[in-house]
């Protein structure tokens, strides 16, 4: 159980271009996705949090307008990248919140988008 | 401001071996701890959870936390090749969101 699935796995993609991520919780209704990125060999960074119904929640110095985030079911967030060029080449990750009786919240992480901007 | 610390490594032992990666906190409300498993180029694998003091065993893993010292720690008993990795801890300090904060995370090398 507890799988998250994202898509695509990779992308290439022209500078000034959208890339649309989707996120989806296979197995269990996620309250809360959370989207990360992470730059080689360094350390996940949150990006912004979002929860089903609701606008996203970023983190500071993560530009909203730039990072379009949906939440649009229990199972199903989306990340837009508008207007991407080289410096947002990145790993993308999602990951799920699941709550259940007996869980604490525990979060499992998408396999990972890895986006090249050219 | 929230922090996760970690030995950076990286962690070289031999293969049989017992490694043992550490983590330490700042916030002292902190409610549960994580470990991840983050294979090059692949994205972090939940291996360990825990949330009361005290050792918590799954298979060759031994997460133990020590809220007092704010310390939690992950044994990986006999350790195999294929156990290396960088390892995260997380730390979630409640709030409405439960978000994480992560470790900068611990390279291990297994060697055969």
């Amino acid at each position: 159980g507890a799988v998250v699935s994202q898509h695509p796995s990779r992308v290439i993609c022209k500078s000034g271009t959208s890339v649309k991520i989707e996120c989806r919780s296979l197995d269990f209704q996620a309250t809360t996705m959370f989207w990360y990125r992470q730059f080689p060999k360094q350390s996940l960074m949150l990006m912004a949090t979002s929860n089903e119904g609701s606008k996203a929640t970023y983190e500071q110095g993560v530009e909203k307008d730039k990072f379009l985030i949906n939440h649009a079911s229990l199972t199903l967030s989306t990340l837009t990248v508008t207007s991407a060029h080289p410096e947002d080449s990145s790993f993308y990750i999602c990951s799920a919140r699941e709550q259940l009786a007996g869980n604490y919240n525990e979060q499992f992480f998408g396999p990972g988008t890895r986006l090249t901007v050219l | 401001q929230k922090e996760v610390e970690q030995n950076s490594g990286p962690l070289s032992v031999p293969e049989g071996a017992i490694a043992s990666l550490n983590c330490t906190y700042s916030d002292r409300v902190s409610q549960s701890f994580f470990w991840y498993r983050q294979y090059s180029g692949k994205s972090p694998e939940l291996i360990m959870s825990i949330y009361s003091n005290g050792d918590k065993e799954d298979g060759r893993f031994t997460a133990q936390l020590n809220k007092a010292s704010q310390y939690v720690s992950l044994l990986i008993r006999d350790s195999q090749p294929s156990d290396s990795a960088t390892y995260l801890c997380a730390v979630n300090s409640g709030g409405s969101n439960y978000k994480l904060t992560f470790g900068k995370g611990t390279l291990l090398t297994v060697n055969p």
